[in-house]
């Protein structure tokens, strides 16, 4: 079975550009998350949505990050506009029903770097 | 609020050598903790988890102990291999109503030498 599939796999781009980072989480999932990992700051949940819903946006820097799951089996984390401090490694995750007694399942992650 | 403390890496063992990285957490009621396994290049993967006081998960040669009284879940493994080599997250999760969030310690960085 497919996993978590994330793409790009990597992306460079300069400073002030619109970055988007596209998800297709496991077919039957109904939990997905964006998480940014970084050396400073370690993993970092961003946002998570239930059916489709944002639950808990409240790891989003700052305005010039959204996401959007317009259906169950694609989302869509955008910079806009990017900075180099945006520089990190950021993953999707999926997982049926909570994590609290599941499993999260994470896609390979897509390396930005903001130049 | 929640919080997952891990010890600092890198660690660095032989093969066949005794693992354990301690980790200690912080949170109100009964988290669920975990571990999970990131290796070079690819996303986290769950390891072991254990839902309860002195719950034990296991997989893969690894064990760890859900200990409430120290507030611990430490990740320990007999004999490790160099294909162990990879970074060790612990996380934890509260059963807070329909909210679905896990806490992730800093990780730490294991490598295996032959």
């Amino acid at each position: 079975d497919a996993g978590v599939i994330q793409s790009p796999r990597h992306e460079v781009t300069e400073m002030g550009q619109e970055v988007t980072l596209r998800c297709k989480p496991i077919s039957g999932h109904d939990y997905l998350f964006w998480y940014r990992q970084t050396m400073m700051r370690g993993l970092e949940l961003l946002i998570y949505f239930n059916n489709n819903v944002p639950i808990d946006d409240s790891g989003m820097p700052e305005d010039r990050f959204s996401a959007k799951m317009p259906n169950a089996s694609f989302s869509t984390l955008k910079i806009q506009p990017s900075e180099p401090r945006d520089s990190a490694v950021y993953f999707c995750a999926s997982s049926f029903g909570r994590v609290y007694t599941g499993e999260l399942f994470f896609g390979e992650g897509s390396r930005l770097t903001v130049l | 609020g929640n919080s997952v403390t891990q010890m600092e890496g890198p660690v660095t063992l032989s093969e066949e050598a005794f693992l354990t990285i301690n980790c200690t957490y912080t949170a109100t009621g009964y988290p669920s903790l975990f571990w999970y396994v990131q290796y070079p290049g690819e996303g986290l993967q769950l390891l072991l988890k254990a839902t309860k006081a002195d719950d034990k998960g296991s997989n893969k040669g690894f064990e760890a102990t859900y200990r409430k009284e120290t507030t611990s879940f430490h990740l320990e493994k007999g004999s490790v291999q160099v294909s162990d080599s990879a970074v060790y997250f612990c996380a934890l999760s509260r059963n807070t109503g329909t909210a679905s969030k896990l806490t992730f310690g800093t990780g730490t960085r294991l490598q295996v030498t032959l």
